[in-house]
């Protein structure tokens, strides 16, 4: 069984520039979240969705925005570019909405800003 | 919002020796989630504890989930080279999960 995969795998990118990044995640599961994990720290959490809709939202600014798409499958848009966005973003998928449900990460895309 | 402080920072330990690690909150949990890391890879379940004083094991891990509901245990015995990575605690928070800063294990051949 496949588990939850991410594309790209890597990517540079200029400030100012705009990024997507995709995520598949393991079939049946339909929450889909998204994490930004930098070097030396625990991943923090950006966005929820679940049944195509936001359940959740973390503390990033207005240029970071996803949805969900009908199979599920998610995207991660991120506009504007800055140096800091260099990061590990990772995608989790699990079954259900519940609090207690498990998540599961890809091996997410490493994003460069330069 | 939710802080886990995770202990030891980082570790060195030797081929075969047991290790602990644990992970605290300032509030109250109701799961409990190990992962570990390795370079360049997402994180990967190890264990989920879902009741207070639940003791669980997965192989050489050993998990506990503290009876106060704000401490996690995580051990490992007999320590190999692989045991090599990150180790982070996380807790379900609504639709989130809040990640520790994790422990670095270093495996001494």
């Amino acid at each position: 069984d496949a588990g939850v995969t991410q594309s790209p795998t890597h990517l540079i990118k200029t400030r100012g520039q705009h990024v997507t990044l995709r995520c598949s995640p393991i079939s049946g599961h339909k929450s889909v979240s998204w994490y930004q994990q930098v070097l030396g720290q625990g991943p923090q959490f950006i966005f929820q969705y679940y049944e195509k809709e936001e359940r959740g939202r973390g503390n990033f600014p207005d240029r970071f925005s996803a949805r969900q798409f009908p199979n599920y499958s998610s995207e991660l848009n991120v506009n504007a570019l800055l140096l800091g966005d260099s990061a590990l973003y990772l995608c989790a998928s699990s079954l259900a909405l519940a609090r207690n449900t498990e998540a599961f990460f890809g091996q997410g895309t490493r994003l460069t800003v330069v | 919002g939710q802080q886990l402080n995770q202990s030891p920072q980082s570790m060195f330990i030797q081929e075969g020796e047991d290790v602990s690690m644990n992970c605290t909150s300032s509030s109250i949990f109701n799961t409990w989630l190990w992962y570990k890391q390795d370079p360049g890879e997402g994180p990967v379940l190890l264990i989920a504890l879902y009741k207070a004083g639940e003791l669980t094991s997965n192989g050489r891990l050993t998990a506990q989930f503290g009876i106060t509901r704000k401490d996690s245990f995580l051990n490992i015995s007999a320590s190999i080279p692989s045991d090599v990575g990150i180790y982070f605690c996380a807790g379900p928070n609504d639709y989130k999960l809040s990640f520790g800063a994790g422990t670095t294990v270093t495996v001494r051949a």
